[in-house]
C-alpha cells in the first residue's frame, strides 16, 4: 500500500525567511513524487516532480525538492519566500494508476 | 486555454436531488480521474479511465455515485440522491499515458458541491 505524510500541518514564517515542507511516503514500489500547491477555490498547480535522474529538482517560483530514498522522503523547499506563496500544498506519489496525496501544509508567509 | 475544464463551478442543492458533473480533459490525455476534497484534506480517490473503460474505483465511491467516459473524452459525474456528506470539492483531472505514472495530473478548478 502506498501512503504520504506530511508531517506539518500548518507553518507560519516570516516573509522572505526560508522554508522547509516536509514529505515522506511509504511505497512497496518505484514511486514518482510531486508537489502540488493550491489557493483557495482552486485547482492544483503543479510546483515540481521527480521522476528520476538527479536528486534535487527545481520547480517553479523558486522552489526545490531533494528525494530521498533511504529516508523515503521528498521535503520541499525554498531559500526565500513571499507574501504571495501563502497557500496549501500538497505531497504526491504516483505508482502507475493513481496519485495519492497527503492531508496538505498550509503555508502562512508573515509580512 | 486547453487546460481542464469542469462545469458547474459551484453546485448548490438540495439533500435527495441528483446532480451530475462534467469534466473535459486536455485533448490528446487518454487518463481521467476523479478525487474529491474537503475542507483541511488532500484529494481523495474516487475513480479513474483509460480512454472510454473505467478501470479503478474506490471503495470510498457508494452506489450512491457514478462515473462515465462515452468515447473517451469528456466524463460525467453523477451523485444521486445527494447527502449532507457529500458537500466537497470535486476535482478532475488527466494526464497522457507514460510508463506506469511517470506524468504528473493536469487539474481542473474542481466543482464545489454544497448540499443543504
Amino acid at each position: 500500500a502506498q501512503s504520504v505524510t506530511q508531517l506539518d500541518s500548518q507553518v507560519p514564517v516570516f516573509e522572505e525567511a526560508p522554508v522547509e515542507l516536509r514529505c515522506n511516503y511509504s511505497s512497496s514500489v518505484s514511486v514518482y513524487l510531486f508537489w502540488y500547491v493550491q489557493y483557495p477555490n482552486q485547482g492544483l498547480q503543479l510546483l515540481l516532480k521527480y521522476l528520476s535522474g538527479s536528486t534535487l529538482v527545481k520547480g517553479i517560483n523558486g522552489f526545490e525538492a531533494e528525494f530521498n530514498k533511504s529516508q523515503t522522503s521528498f521535503h520541499l523547499r525554498k531559500p526565500s519566500v513571499h507574501i504571495s506563496d501563502t497557500a496549501e500544498y500538497f505531497c504526491a506519489v504516483n505508482t502507475g494508476n493513481q496519485f495519492y496525496f497527503g492531508t496538505g501544509t498550509s503555508l502562512t508567509v508573515i509580512p | 486555454d486547453t487546460g481542464v475544464s469542469q462545469d458547474p463551478r459551484h453546485k448548490i442543492t438540495k439533500r435527495g436531488q441528483n446532480v451530475t458533473f462534467r469534466c473535459d480533459p486536455i485533448s490528446e490525455h487518454n487518463r481521467l480521474y476523479w478525487y474529491r476534497q474537503t475542507l483541511g484534506q488532500g484529494p481523495e480517490f474516487l475513480t479513474y479511465f483509460q480512454n472510454e473503460a473505467q478501470l479503478e474505483k474506490s471503495r470510498l465511491l457508494s452506489d450512491r455515485f457514478s462515473a462515465e467516459r462515452p468515447k473517451g473524452s469528456f466524463s460525467t459525474l453523477e451523485i444521486q440522491r445527494t447527502e449532507q456528506g457529500d458537500s466537497a470539492m470535486y476535482l478532475c483531472a488527466s494526464s497522457p499515458r507514460r510508463d506506469r505514472g511517470r506524468t504528473e495530473a493536469f487539474f481542473g478548478q474542481g466543482t464545489r458541491l454544497t448540499v443543504v
